[in-house]
């Protein structure tokens, strides 16, 4: 009955290589979220999609590309990954934000990933 | 552009005294608040939030923040805390479309 899931949990991976985290939500909601949190715990904003459009897109490297195949997936999927790409990652989904700002985040567990 | 300053990065308080964690922010617009914490190893979670009307707000479990306009504050309060608190607690700041996070105060509560 997890409200917002994110697999994998941990991911391991050499620099160069392609992965990708997957989101889904069970909430009903028409936004999701992408952010980072940093080695000393900075939270910041990624994407935003609203019903599949995508609505925020702050400067993040183009090896970045988010892709939502429906209102309940938000997917990141990450090339040529390098070091300084280590941290955890959140998904988040809510019912309306996008142009209200009032909505409560629904977050993710996080991926935690490591680049060697 | 909209900031949040989070001025104390970790906060030890032994169980059952009273904690303040303070948050400051800048904005030329009206905004919406935010307390979010985040348990080891999970996600964040809301604990409570701003938006409009009275300037106190209360969470569930015993924690309050007051909306102060003049001092652009929005610290967070609790008059006895427990073990269980210890916890990442971020004050975020939202006008539209996106949250604005501090970076966080760690709360470690000791027996």
């Amino acid at each position: 009955d997890t409200a917002v899931s994110q697999t994998p949990k941990y991911l391991v991976t050499q620099m160069g290589n392609d992965k990708s985290i997957k989101c889904e939500q069970n909430l009903g909601h028409d936004t999701m979220y992408w952010y980072k949190q940093d080695s000393k715990k900075f939270l910041k904003i990624m994407f935003s999609y609203n019903n599949k459009e995508l609505i925020i897109n702050e400067t993040v490297p183009n090896r970045f590309s988010p892709k939502s195949p429906d209102k309940a997936h938000l997917n990141l999927h990450i090339n040529s990954l390098e070091l300084g790409d280590s941290a955890v990652y959140f998904c988040a989904s809510s019912q309306d934000g996008w142009e209200r700002g009032t909505d409560t985040q629904y977050f993710g567990p996080g991926t935690r990933l490591t680049v060697l | 552009a909209q900031s949040v300053t989070q001025l104390d990065s970790q906060v030890p308080v032994f169980e059952e005294a009273p904690v303040e964690l303070r948050c400051n922010y800048s904005s030329s617009v009206s905004v919406y608040l935010f307390w979010y914490v985040q348990y080891p190893n999970q996600g964040l979670q809301l604990l409570l939030k701003y938006l409009s009307g009275s300037t106190l707000v209360e969470s569930i479990n015993g924690f309050e923040a007051e909306f102060n306009k003049s001092q652009t504050s929005f610290h967070l309060r609790k008059p006895s805390v427990h073990i269980s608190d210890t916890a990442e607690y971020f004050c975020a700041v939202s006008n539209t479309d996106k949250l604005i996070f501090g970076t966080g105060t760690r709360l470690q509560v000791f027996p």
